[in-house]
């Protein structure tokens, strides 16, 4: 079966940096573009980044253009999401997430499986 | 950026009534719109898709309506599990990929 498991959140003071996973199994990670998407406490859903099954494309929000990679290693099924110069608003649920279908899912993405995610709070 | 409207911000609904969400998109997103379900302490998960095909699993009082701006997802006869938020994505084009605000669904 599919899962999806994040880890590497923490608490991390303003400005520092971050590094999250997300351990792929149960499908064939290497077909799959793959997202992070985050859910600011008591707020609604944010996508954050995408990068194409070979990593070779990458798009970011806004929002952590410029401060935040997403990468990934095919030969260990795992997605990363570095995130430098942090700021208090980054304090969010993350998840990585994965869109239906392989070849279509990258154009046109919609998420049929999320992680369960991972907690990062930026503060002094 | 299309930014994604939903309304009501609550609904409260009683078993075995039906539920209806709204979600408006401010550009026209074809039928590339996507429903999501989240409970507390939950991950979201995928209700509809292309506007009115039911994910795997997802049990037929589940249907999703609409193309272009305005689009509806009901919920046929109230189940008490079906409390939570709904959220309403869009995928038509991006970057970047947009989610409405969300609806509260309580049950009565």
């Amino acid at each position: 079966q599919v899962q999806l498991v994040e880890s590497g959140g923490g608490v991390v003071q303003p400005g520092r940096s971050l590094r999250l996973s997300c351990a792929a199994s149960g499908f064939t990670f290497s077909l799959y573009s793959m997202h992070w998407v985050r859910q600011a406490p008591g707020k609604g859903l944010e996508w954050v980044a995408i990068i194409s099954y070979d990593g070779s494309s990458k798009y970011y929000g806004d929002s952590v253009k410029g401060r935040f990679t997403v990468s990934r290693d095919n030969s260990k099924n795992t997605l990363y999401l570095q995130m430098n110069s942090l700021r208090a608003e980054d304090t969010a649920v993350y998840y990585c997430a994965r869109p239906e279908g392989a070849n279509r899912g990258y154009y046109y993405p919609h998420f049929d499986y999320w992680g369960q995610g991972t907690l990062v709070t930026v503060s002094s | 950026e299309i930014v994604m409207t939903q309304s009501p911000a609550t609904l409260s609904v009683s078993p075995g009534e039906r539920a209806t969400f709204s979600c408006r998109a401010s550009q026209s997103v074809s039928s590339n719109l996507a429903w999501y379900q989240q409970k507390p302490g939950q991950a979201p998960r995928l209700l509809i898709y292309g506007a009115s095909t039911r994910a795997t699993g997802i049990p037929a009082r589940f249907s999703g309506s609409g193309s272009g701006t305005e689009f509806t997802l009901t919920i046929s006869s109230l189940q008490s599990e079906d409390f939570g938020v709904y959220y309403c994505q869009q995928y038509n084009s991006w970057p970047p990929i947009t989610f409405g605000q969300g609806t509260r669904l309580e049950i009565k």
